[in-house]
């Protein structure tokens, strides 16, 4: 069954507004939740690390007053797109980690990802 | 810097016939993660298989096996007996486990497409 819950899977916004997809770990507590974004007949790519308690760390391009990710709990990660333009139409995808002791190297569990359409 | 090129952007096999989805990448890193990912049309991301860099064996994960030859930088995919849902995109991603966690590199996939 799913460990990661995302939603919503589907939203359609006016240009101007903004729109929080949220981000659930099912079952484990996730101190580190990634975000990625796919364009159409593309691949995944990393836009931040959302960290528990403290500021997210974005990579190179993304822009954090645009992407505003919240990490206020172990289980919950937002991301919120700030005056949404037709540009940031994408899909966004949300991951964790199920952390195992002993084991170093688990893989990274994805939710479902939120389809975004900025009309 | 890594990288992870998938050459095939399309493949076709027969229903129960196997097929192997390339998978080649580029690290400097001697510690890593080699990961699978299967994206049905619906967009979720579902975990497939994992391989270690210092893993000797093969990973297996029942109809799915990992083909990964160190020294050639490549871990290929093989699905035995294909069935008609495994039609969907294939990614194949490396993890540099001496860099942030997390950093996912994915290649640009392979879309899987099953003939009945």
């Amino acid at each position: 069954g799913a460990v990661v819950s995302q939603h919503p899977s589907r939203v359609i916004c006016k240009s101007g507004t903004s729109v929080k997809i949220e981000c659930r770990s099912l079952d484990f507590q996730a101190t580190t939740m990634f975000w990625y974004r796919q364009f159409p007949k593309q691949s995944l790519m990393l836009m931040a690390t959302s960290n528990e308690g403290s500021k997210a760390t974005y990579e190179q391009g993304v822009e954090k007053d645009k992407f505003l990710i919240n990490h206020a709990s172990l289980t919950l990660s937002t991301l919120t797109v700030t005056s949404a333009h037709p540009e940031d139409s994408s899909f966004y995808i949300c991951s964790a980690r199920i952390l195992t002791p002993g084991q170093n190297n688990s893989p990274l569990h994805f939710g479902n990802g939120t389809r975004l359409t900025v009309t | 810097a890594q990288k992870i090129t998938q050459t095939q952007p399309g493949m076709f096999v027969q229903e129960k016939e196997a097929v192997t989805l390339d998978c080649t990448y580029d690290t400097s890193d001697q510690s890593y993660g080699l990961f699978w990912y299967k994206q049905p049309s619906s967009g979720e991301m579902i975990f497939l298989i994992y391989q270690g860099s210092y893993d000797e064996q093969n990973a297996t994960e029942g109809r799915y096996s990992l083909n990964f030859q160190k020294a050639r930088k490549s871990a290929n995919l093989v699905i035995s007996a294909s069935q008609l849902g495994d039609s969907a995109m294939y990614f194949c991603a490396i993890e540099n486990y001496g860099g942030s966690q997390g950093n996912l590199i994915f290649g640009k996939g392979t879309k899987l497409s099953v003939k009945p």
